[in-house]
């Protein structure tokens, strides 16, 4: 069955630290691949995804992310994490056309100063 | 419109009532689905529409809910006989040569 796990539900970082939220799926083709990100009484914001090509993906607001093909994984990475970044973090995976995009249930992101 | 539009933005309703959800899309996209976001949950899957093939309503959680898409653009979610765990944020998101373009949303609330 198709499914995106985000195993942490809430990571607490310093300001300034570095943040790597974890994102595995499961997935009968390489599919597409999202981080979205949503603040708190805020829509949906697209951070990065990746369809094909280098598997390092840029996003906005200094985001990347790296799909690993042999570990069904896209985790999001940030080198130096601000207090803006609070926020709740989506992983999904998607086909397209050839089927529905699957979120996982969020990992909820705190920064202490 | 450049984006995904959706109405209204907050609904409040009594509980057994029906209430209705507007989507009006991108033009020129034909893939569109429904989510819906629970207070403190993750995004669920309702309903997908995919150019004129049958819809896949496999998320939709009961016969209360139904969606259609006339025209293959504006697209509409009913739910009849309202629960309180109806109580969600109601999303729009459709697909574009880009990846997935999301509705504001509509926040019903069911009193």
């Amino acid at each position: 069955a198709q499914s995106v796990t985000q195993p942490d539900i809430h990571i607490t970082v310093s300001e300034g630290a570095s943040l790597e939220l974890r994102c595995n799926y499961s997935y009968g083709a390489t599919p597409y691949l999202f981080w979205y990100v949503q603040s708190p009484g805020q829509g949906l914001q697209l951070l990065l995804k990746y369809f094909s090509g280098d598997t390092l993906v840029q996003g906005i607001k200094g985001f990347e992310a790296e799909f690993k093909r042999s570990q069904s994984s896209f985790n999001l990475r940030k080198p130096s994490v601000h207090w803006s970044d609070a926020a709740e973090y989506f992983c999904a995976v998607g086909r397209g056309s050839q089927g529905n995009l699957i979120f996982g249930k969020g990992t909820k992101l705190s920064v202490k100063p | 419109g450049a984006g995904v539009s959706q109405s209204p933005s907050n609904k409040v309703t009594e509980k057994g009532k029906d209430v209705e959800l507007r989507c009006d899309p991108i033009s020129g996209h034909t893939a569109l689905y429904w989510y819906r976001q629970s207070l403190g949950q993750g995004l669920e899957f309702l309903i997908y529409f995919q150019g004129n093939s049958a819809p896949d309503k496999s998320g939709l959680p009961s016969d209360r809910f139904s969606a259609e898409r006339t025209g293959g653009s504006v697209s509409t979610l009913t739910i009849q006989r309202t629960q309180q765990e109806d109580s969600a944020v109601y999303l729009c998101v459709q697909e574009t040569n880009y990846g997935y373009t999301f509705g504001s949303g509509t926040r019903l609330t069911v009193v």
